[in-house]
């Protein structure tokens, strides 16, 4: 059974704070790794994908990658309020079905 | 640019009945992949629809079937529901196997009574 790991949370920080948020993938053939963010009572919205080790950028979100520990990563800098929301890492497996892990409740506190 | 749309965004239903969802694919996508979504849960795949035939299929029994049409769209169908049938169904869509993500709809929450 290929499975996607994470922390339920929640996981509380400060606001201004970094938030990291943690997945693990069981089928190293998976290529392609995706966060969505989901909003209570919403559908889960892309916020970033990554392919390749190492990391990517994008405004205060960034993914990590390290494909040998079967690990993916998002941190949050500068963390608002309005990040407060299910993340939800999803895996791309080998046979090309996106796979989700149960998510991890992100609180900002004001 | 049109999102993904699904209806009906609610839906109550007794035990033992049937039930219909619909989806209509965000604009240039071909691929439409359905999702359930237990509350407090990550989104557990049903199946994939790709040029009108299903491609891929999760664990999910015999009576959850699909169907996709020549225009992209797709409807989920569950037969003999049961009351752990609750859930908030996703569909989503992509552009060939998704390689980009998927895009997902509002959903259409399913309440079984």
């Amino acid at each position: 059974q290929k499975e996607v790991e994470q922390n339920s949370g929640p996981l509380s920080v400060p606001e201004g704070a970094i938030a990291s948020l943690n997945c693990t993938y069981s089928d190293r053939g998976s290529q392609s790794f995706f966060w969505y963010r989901q909003y209570s009572g919403k559908s889960p919205e892309l916020i970033m994908f990554i392919y390749s080790n190492g990391d990517k950028e994008d405004g205060r979100f960034t993914a990590q990658l390290n494909k040998a520990s079967q690990y993916v990563s998002l941190l949050i800098r500068d963390s608002q309020p309005s990040d407060s929301a299910t993340y939800l890492c999803a895996v791309m497996d080998s046979s090309y079905k996106l796979i989700f892990g149960s998510g991890t409740r992100l609180l900002v506190r004001p | 640019d049109a999102g993904v749309t699904q209806s009906p965004t609610h839906l109550i239903k007794t035990r033992g009945q049937q039930v219909t969802l619909r989806c209509s694919p965000k604009s240039g996508h071909d691929t439409v992949s359905w999702y359930q979504q237990a509350l407090g849960q990550g989104p557990q795949f049903i199946f994939q629809y790709y040029e009108e035939e299903e491609r891929q299929r999760g664990n999910f029994p015999d009576r959850f079937s699909g169907h996709q049409f020549p225009n992209y769209s797709s409807e989920l169908n569950v037969n003999a529901l049961l009351l752990g049938d609750s859930a908030l169904y996703l569909c989503a869509s992509s552009l060939g196997a998704g390689s980009g993500g998927y895009t997902f709809g509002s959903g259409t929450r399913l309440t079984v009574v």
